[in-house]
């Protein structure tokens, strides 16, 4: 009965690699997000999606491409990873509107060696 | 632009003990405020939240926080502390930017709760 839920937990891989995280919410929201938590806990918005449509884009690196198939899947591919990287990916759900709540999955740590 | 600031990157209390977590936000706009709990390789869980009304909002495991305009502050507090919550606690605000619609969470720094025996 998961409710969000992020594949891989675990992601160790070198620098250049391209990796994926996935995420699947069984909710029926219609949002979708993708956090990054840095060693020090800080928490920053990267993506989110509505209805498969992409409707924040933070300032990422545009090595980083998100890809929602649908309203219940949210991908997240990143391309020639670098060190700087290495942090715990959170994906989460809502539905759209400033006072619902945000249901996050447990997240995918990677580490880039 | 809003934020939030937590005052305290570290709590400790004893158990049995009053707990209380600082936050501070700033916003242009009148704010929705968000306290979430993450406990150690477990994603954000939601404690409470502050819309509109009440101000005294009531949460889950018996936390409660107080939004106050004049102060701008949104403090988390529990009466009476215990061994389970121990985690670490996050203020969040509503962020702009992107249309009345879109809930952008600005969070803050976070703060530690140890609780001792």
């Amino acid at each position: 009965d998961t409710a969000v839920s992020q594949t891989p937990k675990y992601l160790v891989t070198q620098m250049g690699n391209d990796k994926s995280i996935k995420c699947e919410q069984n909710l029926g929201h219609d949002t979708m997000y993708w956090y990054k938590q840095d060693s020090k806990k800080f928490l920053k918005i990267m993506f989110s999606y509505n209805n498969k449509e992409l409707i924040i884009n933070e300032t990422v690196p545009n090595r980083f491409s998100p890809k929602s198939p649908d309203k219940a899947h949210l991908n997240l591919h990143i391309n020639s990873l670098e060190l700087g990287d290495s942090a715990v990916y959170f994906c989460a759900s809502s539905q759209i509107g400033q006072a619902s709540p945000l249901h996050f999955g447990n997240g995918t740590r990677l580490t880039v060696t | 632009a809003q934020s939030v600031t937590q005052l305290g990157s570290h709590v400790s209390v004893s158990e049995g003990a009053l707990v209380l977590l600082r936050c501070n936000y700033s916003s242009s706009v009148p704010p929705y405020l968000f306290w979430y709990v993450q406990y150690p390789n477990q994603g954000l869980q939601l404690l409470l939240k502050y819309t509109t009304g009440a101000t005294l909002v009531k949460g889950i495991n018996g936390f409660e926080a107080e939004f106050k305009k004049s102060e701008t502050s949104f403090h988390l507090t529990k009466p009476s502390a215990h061994m389970s919550d121990a985690a670490e606690y996050f203020c969040a605000v509503v962020g702009g930017g992107y249309g009345g619609a879109t809930n952008k969470l600005i969070f803050g720094t976070g703060t530690l709760l140890a609780v001792q025996p």
